[in-house]
């Protein structure tokens, strides 16, 4: 099974500074990698998806990488506001996943503060 | 709102009780998934379908559970004799899948039960 792993668990920081968030996971065989935003008790809103034949993409100040050969992925975030504060969960889909389902970590909870 | 949406947001009920939660899928996606996610975790996997069948269950998904998903359209997941350790957040995303070569999954709101 994958096993994805996001460090920091938390993060604070203030406002303007560019921010980069990791995940690694388990699987060579990931087809995809989302990146998603959770705001306290709600649902979750995609931010990014890369597929396993890119590197990376970008959507206004997101910018996501994909290193297979590693078994990495990183989320930057460039001069972060605070409506940003939120869990950002990275998710993988691999081959051997039933459907292509996601495996979750277990998220970065970020605070920008004023 | 073109989104995928789940009814109810909330739902409080006491052990033993039957709960049902509904998901409407983005139009046109025709994979369904379920996941359920609890306090500090990320979700986690309990079943999906494509189109009307149901294709893989995890071993999460106890006896007590069970999801439908008729005409391939909108998806119920039932919980029978609730117990306490149902309580979580329960999450319904779909995808438009293999023919349009996109697995990028859409979430909807969640339903959040809680079981007392």
């Amino acid at each position: 099974k994958q096993e994805v792993t996001q460090i920091p668990a938390a993060l604070s920081v203030p406002e303007g500074e560019n921010l980069v968030l990791n995940c690694s996971f388990t699987d060579s065989a990931i087809y995809n990698l989302q990146w998603f935003r959770q705001d306290p008790g709600k649902g979750l809103t995609s931010l990014l998806l890369i597929q396993s034949s890119q590197r990376e993409q970008t959507s206004g100040r997101l910018n996501a990488s994909l290193d297979k050969s590693s078994g990495r992925s990183t989320l930057y975030i460039a001069a972060s506001q605070p409506g940003d504060s939120a869990t950002y969960l990275c998710a993988g889909g691999s081959n051997s996943n039933s459907g292509y389902a996601l495996n979750f970590g277990k998220g970065t909870s970020l605070l920008v503060t004023p | 709102d073109t989104g995928v949406s789940q009814n109810p947001r909330h739902k409080i009920t006491k052990r033993g009780q039957n709960v049902t939660f509904r998901c409407d899928p983005i139009s046109e996606h025709n994979r369904l998934y379920w996941y359920r996610q609890t306090l500090g975790q990320g979700p986690e996997f309990l079943t999906y379908f494509q189109n009307e069948a149901q294709l893989e269950k995890s071993r999460l998904l106890s006896d007590r559970f069970s999801a439908e998903r008729p005409k391939g359209s909108f998806s119920t997941l039932e919980i029978q004799r609730t117990e306490q350790g149902d309580s979580a957040m329960y999450l319904c995303a779909s995808s438009l899948g293999r023919l349009a070569g996109s697995y990028e999954q859409y979430f909807g709101p969640g339903t959040r039960l809680t079981v007392t």
